[in-house]
């Protein structure tokens, strides 16, 4: 079974800062990648998503951007963080089609 | 993208069965249909899925008619820990992205 590792747990930078969360995958070989957010009390919207090494999509336009140098790395990026940010961010993949999402642990990001 | 309709929020009982139904309307031939747990601060547990008819794991059950409209999470006997939020999501399209509602927060009490 797969496992998702990501750090850090908590994350409080300022307005302004860069950033970046990192996600690895183990138990598994060329997963779909997912990155959420999920705002105080709300569910989860899809950030980006990934099929394959150097292949992003991005869901929303946004302060944010995602890469994947390696075939289970995923990283969450930004230049310059906006007070909008905030939020707890969760890394997911997904072995195949209509196989269960694995989630990591998550980040808690708050923006000050 | 259209995304599945369910509960808000549920109140129940230690001992209880619970029953949550998620519509549906959109869903594709080939998709499954698929129950998330998250507890507060912890990223969404995969509890169960199913095609048609039912299936039941060691956590749950899950029960789809024949339409495949609906679906309905079955929890047996719930005690305090299983006051979570469940979700129901649905697939957005080709790339077996999950499009997630805001789920229902289940309650027990004792």
């Amino acid at each position: 079974s797969q496992t998702i590792h990501q750090w850090p747990a908590t994350l409080v930078q300022p307005v302004g800062s860069p950033l970046s969360l990192e996600c690895t995958v183990e138990g598994t070989s060329n997963p779909n990648l997912y990155w959420y957010r999920q705002a105080a009390g709300r569910g989860l919207q899809l950030l980006f998503y990934s099929v394959g090494i150097g292949q992003i999509s991005s869901e929303v336009p946004q302060n944010l951007s995602a890469s994947r140098p390696q075939d289970r790395q995923f990283i969450l990026s930004s230049k310059k963080l906006l007070l909008s940010d905030s939020g707890f961010y969760l890394c997911a993949c997904q072995h195949s089609k209509n196989y269960g999402y694995t989630f990591g642990s998550g980040t808690r990001l708050t923006v000050v | 993208l259209a995304k599945t309709t369910q509960p808000i929020s549920m109140d129940s009982y230690e001992g209880q069965e619970v029953n949550i139904t998620c519509s549906h309307n959109n869903i594709a031939t080939n998709d499954y249909i698929t129950w998330y747990q998250q507890f507060p601060s912890q990223g969404p547990r995969f509890i169960i899925q199913g095609y048609k008819t039912k299936v039941t794991n060691e956590v749950a059950s899950l029960f789809i008619p024949a339409d495949r409209k609906s679906s309905t999470l079955s929890l047996p006997r719930v005690s305090l820990s299983d006051t979570a939020v469940y979700y129901c999501p649905e697939y957005g399209g080709a790339t077996n992205k999950l499009i997630f509602g805001t789920g229902t927060l289940l309650a027990v009490q004792p």
